[in-house]
């Protein structure tokens, strides 16, 4: 079955860019899509289509897929950011697949 | 504006049917493209998908539970309805609905979640 890995734990300064890497088998050949959930709170689509922010996100937020890994980039990143993140794709079924989530520190 | 509830019983007991009902507002699952996804989150753990049914009626299910699930709309009512049989304490969790947007193909706007204990 088609699976996501993504790290448990990713640190970061504020002020500072984090990276959140999601791996999967020939991922680059599928869309990926980012969520952040704030603790307590429902999840919030923050990346579509590898790259592509809906209305609302701040533009520091970005993403890349190529290959077998996604990546999630937070340049300058603030305390608000603190929250799990999960990547999300389609397996060849149509099915939805969610990578294990990231939870993202800011010290 | 988009806005997707959950509801359904709190609590059920082991080997119960679990029925939980997403009702939505701002839009309309006879629009192509348009989907409905349900996904539950354990306490302390990750987002899992459950199933999705889209405005043509395509159903899909998580593998893993397919034999327990079935997802059902009723689009003269705005309310997409999930069955889960023979439920476990396992299945304790947040169980959320959420729109599939056409041309994302993500999910992109999700409901507040509904608690679900499953305890004898």
């Amino acid at each position: 079955s088609f699976e996501l890995t993504q790290p448990p734990s990713v640190s970061v300064s504020p002020g500072q860019t984090a990276s959140i890497t999601c791996s999967g088998d020939r991922l680059g050949d599928k869309y990926v899509c980012w969520y952040q959930q704030p603790p307590g709170q429902s999840p919030i689509l923050i990346i579509y289509q590898d790259t592509k922010r809906p209305s609302g996100i701040p533009e520091r937020f970005s993403g890349s897929n190529s290959g077998n890994t996604a990546t999630l980039t937070i340049s300058g990143t603030q305390a608000m950011d603190e929250a799990d993140y999960y990547c999300q794709a389609w397996d060849s079924s149509a099915a939805v697949v969610f990578g294990r989530g990231t939870k993202l520190t800011v010290l | 504006q988009i806005t997707l509830k959950e509801s359904g019983p709190t609590l059920v007991k082991p080997t119960q049917t679990l029925t939980l009902t997403c009702t939505f507002s701002g839009f309309s699952l006879s629009s192509s493209g348009v989907g409905v996804g349900w996904i539950r989150q354990p306490p302390g753990k990750a987002l899992e998908w459950l199933a999705l049914i889209y405005w043509d009626d395509d159903k899909r299910y998580s593998p893993s539970l397919k034999s327990r699930l079935t997802v059902t709309k009723d689009t003269s009512k705005n309310q997409v309805v999930l069955t889960m049989t023979n439920m476990d304490p396992v299945d304790t969790a947040t169980y959320y609905c959420a729109h599939r947007h056409s041309y994302y193909s993500a999910m992109d706007v999700w409901g507040q979640g509904t608690t679900v204990t499953v305890s004898s």
